[in-house]
């Protein structure tokens, strides 16, 4: 069975300083990965997919990259903004239609 | 805005009331799901509809029963719950259950009292 384990469970910075979030997967055979925003109480946003065979995905100031072998994910947020302020859920899919989520982990971006 | 909403977006209800939640995607897609997340936890994946027929029950106990009329329409019908049952439910939804992306709905925050 596929866990996903996101470090750490929590996070405060002051903004301006890049964040660093942590996923990691006990299965290596997995079809894609993906990060999530979720904000209080709402749903969850698709922020970045990175298939297997990629290496990394960028958006904006969202940079995500993937070691499949080593079972590692890290989601990068350049420059953060309190607007960042929220849940960040990593998910893995394997070659079925189930998605393994991590727990997340909360960020909060002092002004 | 995902093209996926859910109402009520929050509920209460007694343990021995009987309630249900919709949700309704607006994005042509044969495959939904329910999830439901609860405080500090994993979301957990409870039911999967492809093209209206249910391919998933992830153990989930009776007292949830879900229904799929269409492959617009998912609803989990709620009755007898407990107070553990209160959670986050998501609806998500994806073109066909083997679909690279789901897209999730807003959410029903439920609370059991």
């Amino acid at each position: 069975k596929q866990e996903v384990t996101q470090i750490p469970a929590a996070l405060s910075v002051p903004e301006g300083e890049n964040l660093v979030l942590n996923c990691s997967f006990t299965d290596s055979a997995i079809y894609n990965l993906q990060w999530f925003r979720q904000d209080p109480g709402k749903g969850l946003t698709s922020l970045l997919l990175i298939q297997s065979s990629q290496r990394e995905q960028t958006s904006g100031r969202l940079n995500a990259s993937l070691d499949k072998s080593s079972g590692r994910s890290t989601l990068y947020i350049a420059a953060s903004q309190p607007g960042d302020s929220a849940t960040y859920l990593c998910a893995v899919k394997q070659n079925d239609y189930k998605l393994s989520f991590g727990a997340g982990t909360t960020v909060t971006v002092r002004a | 805005e995902t093209g996926v909403t859910q109402t009520p977006r929050h509920l209460v209800m007694g343990m021995t009331n009987k309630k249900s939640l919709k949700c309704e995607q607006h994005l042509g897609h044969n495959a939904m799901y329910w999830y439901k997340q609860s405080a500090k936890k994993p979301l957990e994946l409870m039911f999967v509809y492809n093209f209206k027929e249910q391919t998933e029950n992830n153990s989930v106990p009776s007292r949830f029963s879900p229904e799929c009329p269409n492959s617009s329409h998912l609803f989990l019908h709620l009755h007898t719950l407990q107070p553990e049952d209160s959670a986050l439910y998501l609806c998500a939804s994806s073109h066909e259950t083997g679909s690279v992306e789901q897209y999730f709905g807003p959410g029903t925050r439920l609370t059991v009292t």
